[in-house]
């Protein structure tokens, strides 16, 4: 069983498109998280949910939104994508109960903007 | 604020070589400090972790001792195999929602 998914896995498209990746948990997580990485596979934390409450929503471009309709789904819709945008997304989850824990990783959706 | 810090690679070891990945931390309370592992086209996947301080991680031969003295969590192995060939990713966080990650160390290993 897949813990953590994202569709699509791959994902070409042209400049000024808007695009949507998706993710689902099957683990009963409360938190979800999306993920930049780039090229040198430096992570970046892009936002987060908790229990469908957005909490954390780092320095990225309002071109980006997050969409969380409930707490297994994490949806992500860039609008006006730029040649910048091209990386890995990664979605993840976590069981935020008070004590600090691991995150589960999904296998990242690789987006080429040309 | 937190940050986490971990040498560069890549590191190229030979099979069975010994390993070490540095990792140091900065932290203002006590932290959680996790080894994650990406292999190639993968999603990263916990390796080990340590909840506080002399704790030790362990798994698949990996292991990482919580020191906070030197706020060190270095990864290491007896010796590795080509199947270790991967990116190592230190990480902590501090009980609130946000993982700070390292910037990754490449590492191969050759027959």
């Amino acid at each position: 069983d897949t813990a953590v998914s994202q569709t699509p896995k791959y994902l070409v498209t042209q400049m000024g498109n808007d695009k949507s990746i998706k993710c689902e948990q099957n683990l009963g997580h409360d938190t979800m998280y999306w993920y930049k990485q780039d090229s040198k596979k430096f992570l970046k934390i892009m936002f987060s949910y908790n229990n469908k409450e957005l909490i954390i929503n780092e320095t990225v471009p309002n071109r980006f939104s997050p969409k969380s309709p409930d707490k297994a789904h994490l949806n992500l819709h860039i609008n006006s994508l730029e040649l910048g945008d091209s990386a890995v997304y990664f979605c993840a989850s976590s069981q935020e109960s008070g004590i600090p824990s691991e995150q589960y990783f999904g296998p990242g959706t690789r987006l080429t903007v040309t | 604020g937190d940050s986490v810090t971990q040498m560069e690679g890549p590191v190229t070891l030979s099979e069975e070589a010994f390993l070490t990945i540095n990792c140091t931390y900065t932290a203002t309370g006590y932290p959680s400090l996790f080894w994650y592992v990406q292999y190639p086209g993968e999603g990263l996947q916990l390796l080990l972790k340590a909840t506080k301080a002399d704790d030790k991680g362990s798994n698949k031969g990996f292991e990482a001792t919580y020191r906070k003295e030197t706020t060190s969590f270095h990864l290491e192995k007896g010796s590795v195999q080509v199947s270790d060939s991967a990116v190592y990713f230190c990480a902590l966080t501090d009980g609130g929602f946000k993982t700070i990650f390292g910037a990754g160390t490449r590492l191969f290993v050759k027959a």
